[in-house]
């Protein structure tokens, strides 16, 4: 059962405009989300996080969205560029070191 | 730093054959975990540790196992290769927390016919 679900396998977005990545969890015991960025050939790299007491954190063009009540987080990137075409996991943990599940990815295009 | 070194990057076996998957840090990382990814499915924990001497089924371990004998070195072994272990592994490490970001390897895909 996929506790981590990302349902847009792909997403394509002009340069300079918005990408909006979605994905949404179904354990209320998660506290703590994280988004990787994933070029082909290479492991994926963390690139934002968020604690389940917030409902917001930003690091540059990079924001994500909490919203616990649905049970769904999303990665904003504005502007976007031609370099942000990746994969994108968004991942959820609760307590322990096996507790981190993974999101099928969103393929994300930016076209210039 | 070279961070976290996996070999070999690419390996064709055939079933029944053996082989390990290795994976070093050097960041003095306590977690290492081992994943592995699928066509289309997100990234699976096999096993992990959380130190020298430490280590833990993930929520796919069948038909492997690891070692850990020092804080750099968390090798992978696939005993009795199965076309099901087709993937791409990927190793990665974390401190000072369970939760804390992952770094990951550039993976090994492997292929089992």
């Amino acid at each position: 059962d996929q506790q981590v679900k990302q349902n847009s396998p792909s997403l394509s977005v002009q340069e300079g405009r918005i990408s909006i990545l979605n994905c949404d969890y179904t354990n209320s015991m998660f506290d703590y989300f994280l988004w990787y960025k994933k070029y082909p050939a290479e492991g994926p790299t963390f690139l934002i996080s968020i604690s389940s007491i917030k409902d917001k954190n930003e690091d540059g063009r990079f924001t994500v969205f909490l919203n616990k009540s649905a049970k769904h987080l999303s990665l904003h990137i504005v502007p976007s560029q031609p370099g942000d075409s990746a994969v994108y996991f968004c991942a959820a943990s609760g307590a322990g070191a096996n507790n981190l599940f993974f999101g099928t990815g969103t393929r994300l295009t930016v076209i210039p | 730093n070279a961070g976290v070194t996996q070999t070999p990057k690419f390996r064709i076996l055939k079933i029944g054959q053996s082989m390990t998957l290795q994976c070093t840090q050097d960041m003095n990382h306590n977690y290492m975990y081992w994943y592995r990814q699928d066509p289309g499915m997100g990234l699976k924990l096999i096993y992990y540790s959380v130190g020298a001497g430490i280590t833990d089924k993930g929520e796919v371990p069948n038909g492997y196992n690891v070692s850990r004998s020092t804080t750099e070195d968390f090798p992978l072994r696939l005993e009795l290769a199965a076309p099901s272990q087709t993937s791409v592994y990927f190793c990665a490490s974390s401190w000072p927390a369970p939760n804390s970001p992952l770094h990951f390897g550039n993976g090994t895909r492997l292929t089992v016919t």
